[in-house]
C-alpha cells in the first residue's frame, strides 16, 4: 500500500530533550514536507526538502531541523524542544510537484 | 492579511443536501489549487486537484475555480454522513512545493 509513515504518533517530552519524528515514504516521490497543525493557524510548512541532499525552508522554520540522506526518509529533529513546538505534525510527500501531497497520519507532540 | 481565507463553520446539514464550501485568497500567482479532507485523529486526504481556472468534476464533488476573483469552491452533491470531516483547501504558486492552507472548514451531515 503506498503510505507515508510517520512515528511516534504520540510523543510527550519534556523542554530541552531532543527528540526525532521520522517519516518514510513508499512512493519514490521526489518530494518531501513537513507540516505543523495548530488551531485557527491551519497548516504551516516547516522544511521541505525536493530531492536526497536538498532541503530548504518554509515559513515556520525556526527550532527544527532535517535532513534527506535517502529518498524515502525525512526526519524531523527538534534538537532543544520547547512549549510553542506543541502541535499535530505532518510528513508529506509527492511525485515532482504535481498531484498535491500524500500525508501521513501525524504525531501529536506535547512538550511539558 | 491571510494568503488563503476560508470560513472554519461549523456547517451542518442534513443528508443528500448539496453542500458549497469556499476560500479566498490573495496572492495572483497561485495556479495550483487543492481540497483535502481530513478526518478526526487523521492525516489531509487529497480530494480534487486542478491547475489554473475552470471546473472539475469528480463523482459527487466538483471543484471550481475562479482566479478573476481569487475564489474557489468545492461543492459535494447528494452528503452523506461519511462525508463529515473537516475541508481544507490549498493553493500553490509551482505545485507541491509550499502548499498555503486556509484553516479548514467543519462540516458535519446528519442522517
Amino acid at each position: 500500500e503506498a503510505q507515508v509513515t510517520q512515528n511516534p504518533r504520540y510523543l510527550i517530552t519534556v523542554t530541552g530533550k531532543k527528540l526525532t519524528v521520522t517519516c518514510s515514504q513508499n512512493m519514490n516521490h521526489e518530494y518531501m514536507s513537513w507540516y505543523r497543525q495548530d488551531p485557527g493557524l491551519g497548516l504551516r510548512q516547516i522544511y521541505y526538502s525536493m530531492n536526497v541532499e536538498v532541503t530548504d525552508k518554509g515559513d515556520v522554520p525556526e527550532g527544527y531541523k532535517v535532513s534527506r540522506k535517502e529518498k524515502r526518509n525525512f526526519p524531523l529533529i527538534l534538537e532543544s524542544p520547547s512549549p510553542n513546538q506543541t502541535s499535530l505534525y505532518f510528513c508529506a510527500s509527492s511525485e515532482a510537484g504535481r498531484r498535491g501531497y500524500t500525508f501521513g497520519s501525524g504525531t501529536r507532540l506535547t512538550v511539558v | 492579511q491571510k494568503e488563503v481565507e476560508q470560513d472554519p463553520g461549523p456547517l451542518s446539514v442534513p443528508e443528500g443536501a448539496i453542500v458549497s464550501l469556499n476560500c479566498t485568497y490573495s496572492n495572483s500567482a497561485f495556479q495550483y489549487f487543492m481540497w483535502y479532507r481530513q478526518y478526526s485523529r487523521k492525516g489531509p486526504e487529497l480530494l480534487m486537484y486542478t491547475y489554473s481556472s475552470g471546473n472539475k468534476e469528480d463523482g459527487r464533488f466538483t471543484a471550481q475555480v475562479d482566479k478573476s476573483s481569487k475564489y474557489i469552491s468545492l461543492f459535494i452533491r447528494d452528503s452523506q454522513p461519511s462525508d463529515s470531516a473537516t475541508y481544507l483547501c490549498a493553493m500553490s504558486e509551482t505545485g507541491a512545493n509550499n502548499l498555503f492552507f486556509g484553516t479548514g472548514t467543519r462540516l458535519t451531515v446528519i442522517p
